[in-house]
C-alpha cells in the first residue's frame, strides 16, 4: 500500500478558509468512505477531527469539514484561527483492515 | 475517561527486538480496536497494525515479517513487538483506540507516545 499524497504546506490569514487535499488511489479513497483527518500540534499526539469522510467527533468545531471526490479527499478549515496552526494528516482504509496515512500538511496561519 | 499510556525501553540496539506496552486506563477492551502508529523525528505517521475483538489483528504489509501485536485483557494492556530493528525504526510510537472494532472508522483516543531510539 502506498502513502496518500498531501501538499507539504498550506496557509491562510485569520478568518479565511483553507482546503487541504489528500490524494489516494483506486485501492483506498476512491472505493471506501473511510477517510479520517488528524490534527497534530508540535510535541503532541494526533487528534481525530474528521472520520468517515465528513463526520466530526464530539467537541470538534464545525469550522472543520471533510469531503471526497473520486480518489481525492479534502479537509476545509473555515474561519481560520491562530490555534488551527498545526500539522494535518489524512488516512484512509485500504482494504483487509489496513490503514494508510498521508505525508502530512503543515498549516500556517499568517 | 479513557486514557492510554505507552511504555518501553527508550533505547534499543540495532538487530535486537523492541517490545512496547500500552496500558488502557478507565475503559475496557471490548467494542473497540487498538492500533499502533509510529512517527519518525520530523516525519509523518505510519500505521503499524491493530488488534481487535477476539484477538483479530492485522499488520502493515511493509512490516508484517517483523511485527507482532498482542493483548492481555486481564491487565488492560496491548503490546507491540518489532524484531531486527534498524535506525529506520527510530520514532515516537503511539497506541490509539479505534472508534469501532476495526481501525477503518478513525482512531479517536491516542496515548502521548513513547520515543524509541535505535542506536549502538
Amino acid at each position: 500500500q502506498s502513502a496518500l499524497t498531501q501538499p507539504p504546506s498550506a496557509s491562510g490569514s485569520p478568518g479565511q478558509s483553507v482546503t487541504i487535499s489528500c490524494t489516494g488511489t483506486t485501492n483506498d479513497i476512491s472505493i471506501y468512505n473511510y477517510v479520517s483527518w488528524y490534527q497534530q500540534h508540535p510535541g503532541k499526539a494526533p487528534k481525530l477531527i474528521i472520520y468517515e469522510v465528513r463526520k466530526r467527533p464530539s467537541g470538534v468545531p464545525d469550522r472543520f469539514s471533510g469531503s471526497k471526490s473520486g480518489n481525492t479527499a479534502s479537509l476545509t478549515v473555515s474561519g481560520l484561527q491562530a490555534e488551527d496552526e498545526a500539522d494535518y494528516y489524512c488516512s484512509s482504509y485500504a482494504g483487509t483492515e489496513n490503514l494508510v496515512f498521508g505525508g502530512g500538511t503543515k498549516l500556517t496561519v499568517l | 475517561q479513557v486514557q492510554l499510556q505507552e511504555s518501553g525501553p527508550g533505547l534499543v540496539k540495532p538487530s535486537e527486538s523492541l517490545t512496547l506496552t500500552c496500558t488502557v486506563f478507565g475503559g475496557s477492551f471490548s467494542g473497540h480496536c487498538w492500533s499502533w502508529i509510529r512517527q519518525p523525528p520530523g516525519g509523518g505517521l505510519e500505521w503499524i497494525g491493530y488488534i481487535g475483538f477476539l484477538g483479530t489483528s492485522n499488520v502493515n504489509p511493509s512490516l508484517k515479517s517483523r511485527v507482532t501485536v498482542s493483548e492481555d485483557t486481564s491487565k488492560n494492556q496491548l503490546s507491540l513487538k518489532l524484531s531486527s530493528v534498524t535506525a529506520a525504526d527510530t520514532a515516537v510510537y503511539y497506541c490509539a483506540r479505534g472508534k469501532i472494532e476495526a481501525p477503518r472508522s478513525g482512531l479517536e483516543i491516542w496515548g502521548q507516545g513513547t520515543m524509541v531510539t535505535v542506536s549502538s
